[in-house]
């Protein structure tokens, strides 16, 4: 099946600085998808972006999809940040997640 | 809150059992999506439904199944359980029929908060 790495796998900031989280992917897929899981656990979407980019407040988001990739970027972290990072790309049927990227935001 | 809800919220039991999660999705959600989230295998898609319909399957185990009922509420149930079924379980709601909808606002899914479920 399609595999799907995450780097890095952790991640420590000071606030206020930007990052850049990878998602690199193994073959052609439809979709693909950026989450955030708080450190309560709850899972919340931040991006559908199978090619391009694409911006919501403080977060952007690339994928190059024929060179099968996608970047997240967080400009101006901040503590509310912290969490884990995941990548899913999807296909007709299925979907498979990358392991994810852990980050810490510092005060 | 994303309107999904998801009950139990922690559910504790023996191995061998049966158990049964339940999802609700968000009104006017036509699709629901399974997910487990284990130390050991990380976040894994198992299943969704559209309007009463199995649309896709992920790594779904057989011992594992699920169903969506008219009024959209969705059950997973899961039998035979062994230790390594210990894990977070997500249900997802969204608006589009097909895992891979190209349209961002009709597709975007919604989670719940999940139910942990330990298997002593």
């Amino acid at each position: 099946g399609i595999q799907v790495e995450q780097s890095p796998p952790d991640l420590i900031l000071q606030e206020g600085a930007n990052s850049t989280l990878r998602c690199n992917f193994s073959d052609s897929v439809n979709n693909l998808q950026w989450f955030h899981q708080n450190p309560w656990g709850q899972l919340i979407n931040l991006f559908y972006i199978p090619s391009g980019t694409k911006q919501n407040g403080r977060l952007s988001a690339t994928t190059v999809a024929t060179e099968r990739y996608s970047l997240l970027y967080i400009s101006s972290s901040q503590t509310t940040d912290s969490g884990v990072y995941f990548c899913a790309v999807l296909t007709n049927n299925d979907m498979r997640f990358g392991a994810g990227t852990r980050l810490t935001v510092k005060p | 809150d994303s309107g999904v809800t998801q009950t139990p919220k922690h559910l504790i039991t023996a191995t061998g059992q049966r158990v049964t999660l339940r999802c609700s999705p968000r009104s006017g959600d036509l699709s629901v999506y399974w997910y487990q989230q284990s130390l050991d295998q990380g976040l894994q898609f198992l299943i969704q439904y559209y309007n009463g319909e199995e649309r896709a399957k992920g790594n779904i185990l057989e011992r594992f199944s699920a169903q969506q009922f008219p009024d959209l509420h969705s059950e997973l149930n899961l039998s035979s359980l062994e230790l390594g079924d210990s894990a977070l379980y997500f249900c997802a709601s969204s608006g589009g029929p097909r895992l891979a909808d190209y349209s961002l606002s009709y597709n975007e899914q919604f989670f719940g908060p999940g139910t942990r479920l330990t298997v002593l």
